[in-house]
């Protein structure tokens, strides 16, 4: 099972900074089976970026997303006050199918 | 647009059986794989399992043997049946869909509202 490790587990920014989010996998990843869901109190999780760096319909581009292998990253440019949120990273491929990291949290 | 509606019993006594169904609305049913996900109380997401169109699962070997996922093509539906629940299942349970191409992997792009299952005696 490949173990999806994300860091840090708390992200403490203000408005306008650079927010930079990893997800080490145990195992190599394909990139084009990677992808990072945001999830606000009280919501589903909304995707975000799939194919490691691909953003989901409508995501601003103040996200990205990069890395490869075993090392992921999402990037927040500047952040605004809707994305201080949860963030997963998610693999899909290998047995299991599907799993995800355990979150980190972006907060002021 | 697509939208999934989802719903079932919300409080279960333990070594009852789980029952939650996700109706599809809009859009294609066949060239997905429809997935269900739970969130325990504030914790991270969990993978449960998922099917397609015709009926081919894949499940988190850690829930393999109690979970059982299921697809109504006629309704554009899909369900989960989780045996033998305990206080451990009580979580926020959610329908997604996902779709996958050749070599690749476009993400879980639409969610249902989630479903909070509570098991106590």
């Amino acid at each position: 099972e490949i173990v999806l490790t994300q860091s840090p587990g708390t992200l403490s920014l203000s408005p306008g900074e650079r927010a930079t989010l990893s997800c080490r996998a145990s195992q190599t990843v394909s990139r084009s089976y990677l992808a990072w869901y945001q999830q606000k109190p009280g919501q589903a999780p909304r995707l975000l970026i799939y194919g490691a760096s691909s953003r989901a319909t409508g995501i601003p581009d103040r996200f990205s997303g990069g890395g490869s292998g075993t090392d992921f990253t999402l990037t927040i440019s500047r952040l605004e006050p809707e994305d201080f949120a949860v963030y997963y990273c998610q693999q899909y491929g290998s047995s299991p199918p599907l799993t995800f990291g355990g979150g980190t949290k972006v907060d002021i | 647009q697509v939208q999934l509606q989802q719903w079932g019993a919300g409080l279960l006594k333990p070594s009852e059986t789980l029952s939650l169904t996700c109706a599809v609305y809009g859009g294609s049913f066949s060239d997905y794989y429809w997935n269900w996900i739970r969130q325990p109380p504030g914790k991270g997401l969990e993978w449960i399992g998922e099917i397609n169109h015709s009926g081919s699962t894949n499940y988190n070997p850690s829930l393999k043997s109690r979970a059982t996922i299921s697809v109504d093509t006629s309704k554009n539906q899909f369900s989960l049946k989780l045996s033998s629940v305990t206080a451990a299942d009580t979580a926020l349970y959610y329908c997604a869909r996902g779709r996958v191409g050749n070599y690749f992997y476009y993400g879980l792009d639409v969610w249902g509202h989630g479903t909070t299952v509570t098991v106590s005696s």
